[in-house]
C-alpha cells in the first residue's frame, strides 16, 4: 500500500490549492478515504473524509470552503482548497479506510502573503 | 462534535516501564477508538484500531483496552524506540476527532 500526496506549496490567503493522493497497492475504489492536516508543531486535525461511493463529510472549520473528490480510474483523491486562511498552514495527509491504517507522508501548505 | 481529552500531555519513563496513556470521550464512542503513533518527522502510524486490535506488525508489547467513554493505550515494556507522540482518534461519529496526544519521553 503507497499513498504519495502532491500539490502544496506557498499561496496567498484568498487564493486556491489543489493537492492530490496518489493511491497503489490496493483496490481504491473498495476504500473510504481521509483528509488530516497538522498544522506545524501542532496535532492532528480531521479535514475530511470521501467513502468508497463518493458520500462526504467535512470539518466545520472546512466546510464550504474545501471539497474532497476521487477518482477511481485514476486511482486518485483531491482536496480543492478555496478561500485559503492563514491557519490553513499545515502538512496536508491522506490516509485510507475508516480506520486510518494506511498514510502518506504529507504535503505542506503555506498559506501566506 | 465529541471532545477527546488525553492524559497526561507529557510523560517520563524508563525503558523496561509499564506506561499507560489514557484517552477520554466526551460521549460514548462505542470502542470507535483507534491509537497513532508519531515519531518526529515522520507520518502517523496506526497501532491499535478499534479499541483493542493490533495493526498488522506492531510489537505485541502495545495493547489497548476500554469503553464507554475511557480508553487506554499500555506498553507493556517501554523500549527507546517507543519514543514519539500519541494520539488517540474517535471513528463512531462525525466528525471524527482526534486528541491533543501524549508526547512520550524516555528518564
Amino acid at each position: 500500500v503507497q499513498l504519495v500526496e502532491s500539490g502544496g506549496g506557498l499561496v496567498q490567503p484568498g487564493k486556491s490549492l489543489k493537492l492530490s493522493c496518489s493511491a497503489s497497492g490496493f483496490t481504491f475504489s473498495s476504500y473510504g478515504m481521509h483528509w488530516i492536516r497538522q498544522a506545524p508543531g501542532k496535532g492532528l486535525d480531521w479535514v475530511a473524509y470521501i467513502s468508497s461511493s463518493s458520500g462526504t463529510v467535512y470539518a466545520d472549520a472546512v466546510k464550504g470552503r474545501f471539497t474532497i473528490s476521487r477518482d477511481n480510474a485514476k486511482n486518485t483523491l483531491y482536496l480543492q482548497l478555496n478561500s485559503l486562511k492563514s491557519e490553513d498552514t499545515a502538512i496536508y495527509y491522506c490516509a485510507r479506510g475508516t480506520t486510518g491504517a494506511y498514510w502518506g507522508q504529507g504535503t505542506l501548505v503555506t498559506v501566506s502573503s | 462534535d465529541i471532545q477527546m481529552t488525553q492524559s497526561p500531555s507529557v510523560l517520563s519513563a524508563s525503558v523496561g516501564d509499564r506506561v499507560t496513556l489514557n484517552c477520554k470521550a466526551s460521549q460514548n464512542i462505542n470502542k470507535y477508538l483507534n491509537w497513532y503513533q508519531q515519531k518526529l518527522g515522520e507520518a502517523p502510524k496506526l497501532l491499535i484500531y478499534n479499541t483493542n486490535n493490533l495493526q498488522t506488525g506492531i510489537p505485541s508489547r502495545f495493547s489497548g483496552s476500554g469503553s464507554g467513554t475511557d480508553y487506554t493505550l499500555t506498553i507493556s515494556s517501554l523500549q527507546p524506540e517507543d519514543v514519539a507522540t500519541y494520539f488517540c482518534f474517535q471513528h463512531n461519529s462525525w466528525p471524527d476527532t482526534f486528541g491533543a496526544g501524549t508526547k512520550l519521553e524516555l528518564k
